[in-house]
């Protein structure tokens, strides 16, 4: 069965960075994206961007720009998003979310509570 | 980037009740619309893709429609499991966006 399975809980002080992982399993990665998408405590959803499981394309938000780093390791079939220059307002829970060129998201992870704060 | 907006905000129903929730797009998303269920603590979950087929394993109560710029999710008759909120999503550029959402309350 399709299973995307993320790191845990992690505090961070501003200014530092974070980076969750997404473990996929039980289809072929490679026909499918990996999408990022976030939601601060009591708020709706937020999208991130992608990366491609065929060729590791990346597309990610413009106010996210030179912030985050989506990748993937193929051995292992992890995905990785890391956020640098943590703000108080990025506390929220990042969600993996699988797509295809269709871009819904049929499958999610569990979620990972990221929490900056002095 | 492509505004999604939702409505009502929030509503209360009762088991049985038949249940519609608006979503307007800024600009015609012909039928890259979706459609998420979200419980407390938990992600969201897909009910509805391209408007209006019924994702895999989601029960037949839950149904969309519409085209263009206006959306609508139903729920034909309430059950004490769909009390949740509600989200639509266009896939028809980037950025992706999501509306607001709508609360589904007793």
């Amino acid at each position: 069965q399709v299973q995307l399975v993320q790191s845990g809980a992690e505090v961070k002080k501003p200014g530092a960075s974070v980076k969750v992982s997404c473990k996929a399993s039980g289809y072929t990665l490679t026909n499918y994206n990996i999408n990022w998408v976030r939601q601060a405590p009591g708020q709706g959803l937020e999208w991130m961007g992608w990366i491609s499981g065929y060729d590791g394309e990346r597309k990610d938000v413009q106010k996210f720009q030179g912030r985050v780093t989506m990748t993937t390791d193929t051995s292992t079939g992890t995905t990785y998003m890391e956020l640098r220059n943590l703000r108080s307002d990025d506390t929220a829970v990042y969600y993996c979310a699988r797509s295809s060129l269709s871009m819904w998201f049929d499958f999610w992870g569990q979620g990972t509570l990221v929490t900056v704060s002095s | 980037d492509i505004q999604m907006t939702q409505s009502p905000s929030s509503l209360s129903a009762s088991v049985g009740d038949r249940v519609s929730i608006t979503c307007r797009s800024g600009q015609s998303i012909s039928s890259y619309l979706n459609w998420y269920q979200q419980k407390p603590g938990t992600a969201p979950k897909l009910l509805i893709y391209a408007a209006s087929n019924l994702q895999s394993g989601v029960s037949s109560r839950f149904s969309g429609s519409g085209s263009g710029t206006e959306f609508t999710l139903t729920i034909s008759s309430v059950q004490p499991e769909d009390f949740a909120v509600y989200y639509c999503q266009q896939s028809y550029s980037t950025p992706l966006t999501f509306g607001g959402g709508t609360k589904v309350e007793i």
